[in-house]
């Protein structure tokens, strides 16, 4: 069983601040790094499916960031707004096709 | 594009009862997965199928857990009987491609066992 480690578990923060949270993953037989947002009675919903070392995707307010050699990738948002409560789940694809998530991180972001 | 469709929404039943669940997957995904969340944990993959085969079961109970894609489009996920730690939220997903492409999830069941 793969490791997959997101922290913080959970955070609380103020309209307007921007925030981050790191996914922690083995760094060997990587094939894939995937984010999603998991809003309270909906469905998980991915943000980004990631695969160079390096590499950086953006979409609105949210960005992402990817390390393979040392098996990290942070997830930042930028001027939260309370619709970006959820929880954040990153999963990890190793090269025999597993993918593994994390416990996650819950957002709140205070009006 | 109809998404992944899932049901029942919610069930509650008393232990060692059965239970089954639903999934049908975008059409055209021939990988299927069935994922348990336990409420403070992470989804933990129960079966992986890729069109009507098993690919990855190792993480399924399998001496009370079973499930099925027949012809390689729907599946059902049944638990019999059921514990209380089975109380959780079963999640369906799809893909086109193992591993290389997003995964599009249904709306769950919220698995209740009193």
């Amino acid at each position: 069983i793969l490791n997959v480690e997101q922290s913080p578990q959970s955070l609380h923060v103020q309209e307007g601040d921007s925030t981050n949270f790191t996914c922690s993953f083995p760094s060997s037989n990587f094939y894939a790094l995937h984010w999603y947002r998991w809003e309270t009675a909906k469905s998980p919903e991915a943000l980004f499916v990631m695969t160079l070392n390096g590499d950086e995707k953006k979409k609105g307010r949210i960005s992402a960031t990817l390390n393979t050699k040392e098996g990290y990738s942070y997830l930042y948002i930028k001027g939260s707004q309370p619709e970006d409560s959820a929880t954040y789940l990153c999963a990890f694809n190793n090269a025999g096709n597993m993918l593994t998530f994390g416990g996650g991180t819950r957002l709140m972001v205070k009006p | 594009e109809a998404g992944v469709a899932q049901s029942p929404r919610y069930k509650i039943i008393e232990k060692r009862q059965s239970v089954a669940f639903w999934c049908n997957p975008i059409s055209g995904h021939a990988t299927l997965y069935w994922y348990q969340q336990i409420l403070g944990q992470g989804p933990k993959l129960l079966i992986q199928f890729q069109n009507n085969g098993v690919v990855d079961d190792s993480q399924l109970p399998k001496d009370r857990f079973s499930a099925e894609r027949l012809k390689g489009v729907d599946s059902t996920l049944k638990i019999q009987p059921a514990k209380l730690e089975d109380s959780a939220v079963y999640l369906c997903a799809s893909s086109t491609r193992r591993g290389y492409e997003k995964l599009f999830f249904g709306s769950g069941t919220q698995l209740s066992v009193l």
